[in-house]
């Protein structure tokens, strides 16, 4: 079974700078996609930027983009310029070429940014 | 509204009660999906219509837990005889545009409501 792990429960980051979200994965299968989700207090659920498995190239939005290290099962999320916009809990999420159309999300980092 | 409609948005049952959460998707959307989030974790997949066939029921914690889609629309998740663990966030979401071809399926981003809070006392 596909599982995906965020060792960091919290992360702060100031107003205009860069932070970055650790997630790692396990899976055998060869294709996939990868996603981070905003969830802010409304509980809606923001997609927020999404990679390839089969893409090398690492996705970006604006002021989020992804280090997707495929071999070490890695896939790190950058914020640029920090927005207080930003705060919110942050989950990553494994969609599989096997598991039909269902996501498996890791436990969420809540990011604070400070003014 | 162009988005995914739950309702109620919070909903307190005590011990014992049924209860019933309803799923307004994006219209015409193939996929619903149905997830429970426990308070500090993330969601947890429950179950998966296409249309109005169930596709997969394999994440429903037990036979308490019942849902459909009896026109390919709007969905119910219906929880018989609440537990306090029963206690969290249901999520809805829908993908996937009717005619937008079947490997869609698979690349379609998941649109998510806001959920309904459940508080089983």
């Amino acid at each position: 079974a596909q599982t995906v792990t965020q060792s960091q429960p919290e992360m702060s980051v100031q107003e205009a700078e860069t932070v970055t979200l650790s997630c790692t994965y396990d899976t055998s299968e060869s294709d996939y996609y990868l996603f981070w989700y905003k969830q802010p207090p409304s509980r809606q659920m923001i997609l927020v930027i999404r990679q390839e498995a089969y893409k090398q190239q690492n996705a970006t939005e604006n002021r989020f983009s992804v280090n997707f290290q495929k071999a070490a099962k890695s896939f790190s999320l950058k914020i640029s310029d920090s927005q207080l916009g930003d705060a919110a809990m942050y989950f990553c999420a494994y969609r599989g070429e096997t598991s039909g159309s269902r996501l498996t999300f890791g436990e969420g980092t809540q990011l604070t940014v400070n003014p | 509204g162009a988005g995914v409609s739950q309702s109620p948005r919070y909903k307190v049952a005590k011990r014992g009660q049924d209860v019933a959460l309803r799923c307004d998707p994006i219209s015409g959307h193939v996929s619903l999906f149905w997830y429970q989030q426990a308070l500090g974790q993330g969601p947890e997949f429950l179950t998966y219509f296409q249309n109005e066939a169930q596709l997969d029921k394999s994440g429903l914690p037990s036979d308490r837990f019942f849902a459909e889609r009896p026109e390919g629309s709007v969905s119910t998740l219906k929880i018989q005889r609440t537990q306090q663990e029963d206690s969290a966030v249901y999520l809805c979401a829908s993908s996937y545009p009717r005619g937008a071809g079947p490997l869609s399926s698979y690349n379609s981003p998941l649109h998510f409501g806001n959920g309904t809070r459940l508080t089983v006392t």
